[in-house]
C-alpha cells in the first residue's frame, strides 16, 4: 500500500518561515492535500489539490507537489500555526485515502 | 452551514460490537462520499472506511475489512458504521467527514466521537 513519510516535528520562530515535507513515491503524479489538528480539535483541511486554499485560510500557507516530495510551506510563523499537520492522499490503484504520520510544528 | 454530529461511541469489550452514527445538516449527504477517520491516543489519523454517494460503494481499510459496515440512511441524512469483532488497537476517536465533490479530500469534519474497547 502506498505510504507518505513526514518528519515527527519542525521548530520555527515567529516571523520565520516553516517548511514541512511529505514523501512519498512518485507523489506528485498524485493531488496531495493538507490539513492541521490543534489537541482536542477536528482536523481542518489548510491546502487541496496540491496548491489550493480553501476560504479562510491565509495566503501565508503555500502548498506545492514535485517528484517524491510534496510540501507545504508557511510563511511569517504566527504562535497560533502550533498543531499537528498531516498530508493526505487517495490511493488509486488500492481505492485507500492515506495519511501521513503527522508532523508537530512548534512555535518557539 | 455543513454540519456532521457523530454519536454511539462507548466503552466496550473486545470481541463485541457498536454502532457509530453521524447526523449530517447543511447539505444532502446523497451528493458527496462520505468517510470516517480514526485517531487512536497521542497518533496520527488512520483512514477506516468510505461509501460512495450512491451508497453502492463501501472501501475499507486493511486494518478493518471484514469486521465494520459502513452504510447511509439518505432519507435521515445520516452515514452509520458499525463496528464488529472490535479489539483494543480499535480504541480510539472515530471522526466523520464529507469528501469534496470534485475530489478525493475530506472537506468538512465532525467532533468526533470516543471508542474505548477494553476488559
Amino acid at each position: 500500500s502506498y505510504v507518505l513519510t513526514q518528519p515527527p516535528s519542525v521548530s520555527v520562530a515567529p516571523g520565520q518561515t516553516a517548511t514541512l515535507t511529505c514523501g512519498g513515491n512518485d507523489i506528485e503524479s498524485k493531488h496531495v492535500h493538507w490539513y492541521h489538528q490543534k489537541p482536542g480539535q477536528a482536523p481542518v483541511l489548510v491546502i487541496y489539490d496540491d496548491n489550493g486554499r480553501p476560504s479562510g485560510i491565509p495566503e501565508r500557507f503555500y502548498g506545492s507537489n514535485s517528484g517524491n516530495t510534496a510540501t507545504l510551506t508557511i510563511s511569517r510563523v504566527e504562535a497560533g500555526d502550533e498543531a499537528d499537520y498531516f498530508c493526505q492522499v487517495w490511493d488509486s490503484s488500492s481505492d485507500h485515502w492515506v495519511f501521513g504520520g503527522g508532523t508537530k510544528l512548534t512555535v518557539l | 452551514e455543513v454540519q456532521l454530529l457523530e454519536s454511539g461511541g462507548g466503552l466496550v469489550q473486545p470481541g463485541g460490537s457498536l454502532r457509530l452514527s453521524c447526523a449530517a445538516s447543511g447539505f444532502s449527504l446523497r451528493d458527496y462520499a462520505m468517510a470516517w477517520v480514526r485517531q487512536a491516543p497521542g497518533k496520527g489519523l488512520e483512514w477506516v472506511s468510505a461509501i460512495s454517494g450512491s451508497g453502492n460503494t463501501p472501501y475499507y481499510g486493511d486494518s478493518v475489512k471484514g469486521r465494520f459496515v459502513v452504510s447511509r440512511d439518505n432519507s435521515k441524512n445520516t452515514l452509520h458504521l458499525q463496528l464488529n469483532s472490535l479489539r483494543t488497537e480499535d480504541t480510539a476517536i472515530y471522526f466523520c467527514a464529507r469528501t469534496a465533490s470534485s475530489s478525493w479530500y475530506f472537506s468538512s469534519w465532525g467532533q468526533g466521537t470516543q471508542v474505548t474497547v477494553s476488559s
